[in-house]
């Protein structure tokens, strides 16, 4: 099955500068990677996904990036704000018949100091 | 509509007990599912079911029953608890076409002691 690994487990930024947390997959099947944001005791929501056929993907502040040949996609974070601060989780999603099970990273927490 | 629903949101359970977690849909999503959440563990499908009257196991099954009779509801049965399911748990839901969004519930925070 896929294996989602999520790198760092923590992260401390200054408030205006940029975030990046790293994701790397296994399964070179998976053609979906989203990510989740999650507030302290609240649901997980999406906030931004890629598909296979895209490098690259920006909303506002947010971007995503996709590297199908190592398996890595990353979440970038410009001008962060405190709001930002959350556990963000990467995911992956393989492609085929019957694959609707994704498969999260642990998470990274990320604390924006003002 | 109202999306996603889990009651209760929180419960305390005795070893042995068991109990329901209930989760509901508004949104005629055929695709449901339960994941735990633990500390520095990430989001862990426990179950998951495709479609009323199909399920199917997840990651972490064990010491979990579900059933799938109507498109809406997706209940998450513990038989007997024990210490190791307390856990945070969320149902989530999207259609069943390929590379949909997962809505999640709410969630239910659960301690057995």
């Amino acid at each position: 099955g896929e294996n989602v690994e999520q790198h760092p487990s923590t992260l401390s930024v200054q408030e205006g500068d940029s975030a990046v947390i790293k994701c790397t997959y296994s399964d070179s099947a998976s053609n979906y990677f989203p990510w989740y944001k999650q507030e302290l005791g609240k649901r997980p929501q999406l906030i931004i996904d890629i598909r296979s056929n895209v490098g690259e993907k920006k909303d506002q502040r947010i971007a995503v990036t996709l590297n199908k040949t190592a398996k890595h996609f990353s979440l970038h974070i410009t001008e962060t704000q405190p709001e930002d601060s959350a556990v963000y989780f990467c995911a992956a999603l393989p492609s085929g018949a019957g694959s609707y099970q994704l498969t999260f990273g642990k998470g990274t927490k990320l604390s924006v100091i003002p | 509509n109202a999306g996603v629903t889990q009651t209760p949101k929180f419960q305390v359970l005795k070893t042995g007990q068991s109990m329901t977690l209930q989760c509901a849909q508004d949104m005629n999503h055929e695709y449901m599912s339960w994941y735990r959440q633990d500390p520095g563990m990430g989001l862990r499908l426990i179950h998951y079911s495709v479609g009323a009257g199909i399920t199917d196991q997840g990651e972490v099954p064990n010491g979990y029953n579900v059933s799938r009779s109507t498109t809406e509801d997706f209940p998450l049965r513990l038989l007997s608890a024990a210490p190791s399911q307390t856990s945070v748990y969320f149902c989530a839901s999207s259609y069943l076409r390929s590379q949909e969004t997962q809505y999640f519930g709410p969630g239910t925070r659960l301690l057995v002691l």
